[in-house]
């Protein structure tokens, strides 16, 4: 096991709805990544939060928004929620610098949009 | 645009058979390369790669970097039923020093049969 959670590990929501989704990183990381996996697909990168801060993001549109608070913990924000969101969200975290930075992930939030 | 393509999609053995999975990757900079292994939910890391001809091994797993042909295998050998998961590849494209960001591929599923 990684020291990474994430809650809650499932969800239903209706076309609309909005939803916060939540992962705490491993103790000593200070960097948060969160991505959205679809069926058949490999994860794809939504945004990272270093210290707070938001640090890169990917393709994805300013519904999908994020949080680091103090402790490093992170929320991932979806409002206006589509059929498409339906996928596996999971955090990643890591120590954020360094010649090399491994990523440790989260069980994931499985989400279902109907 | 940031590109990792990794083969076969899909693949059946037997138990006791070796295995050979791909990645190639393009991406404007490269810093490392990990594999990691989903059986359920979370990815598990398995072995970061900096550097060319340099092996990693744990167990029966093994994986070697190619940084000149711009691609990475990973081998399993004697293969067993717990070895059945979709292997990901994915390429940090960051700068040394910063945060990672990954790019993944769309994973190699791999089922091993008595």
């Amino acid at each position: 096991e990684t020291g990474v959670t994430q809650s809650p590990t499932h969800l239903i929501k209706t076309r609309g709805q909005q939803v916060t989704l939540r992962c705490s990183s491993q103790s000593g990381h200070n960097t948060v990544s969160w991505y959205q996996q679809a069926l058949g697909q490999g994860p794809q990168f939504i945004f990272q939060y270093y210290r707070e801060e938001e640090n890169g993001r990917g393709n994805f549109p300013p519904r999908f928004s994020g949080l680091q608070f103090p402790n490093y913990s992170s929320e991932l924000n979806v409002n206006a929620l589509e059929l498409d969101d339906s996928a596996l969200y999971l955090c990643a975290s890591s120590a954020g610098q360094g010649y090399t930075d491994t990523q440790y992930f989260g069980p994931g939030t499985r989400l279902t949009v109907l | 645009e940031d590109k990792v393509v990794q083969s076969p999609l899909s693949l059946v053995v037997h138990e006791g058979d070796t295995v050979t999975l791909n990645c190639s990757y393009e991406v404007t900079n490269f810093r490392s390369l990990l594999w990691y292994k989903q059986e359920k939910k979370a990815p598990t890391f398995l072995f970061m790669l900096t550097s060319s001809g340099i092996e990693k091994k744990s167990g029966r797993l093994s994986s070697i970097l190619d940084k000149k042909e711009l691609f990475s295998i990973l081998n399993i050998t004697a293969t067993q039923t717990g070895d059945s998961a979709i292997y990901l590849c994915a390429v940090d494209y960051t700068h040394t020093g910063t945060a990672s960001k990954l790019t993944f591929g769309t994973g190699t599923r791999l089922q091993v049969t008595l």
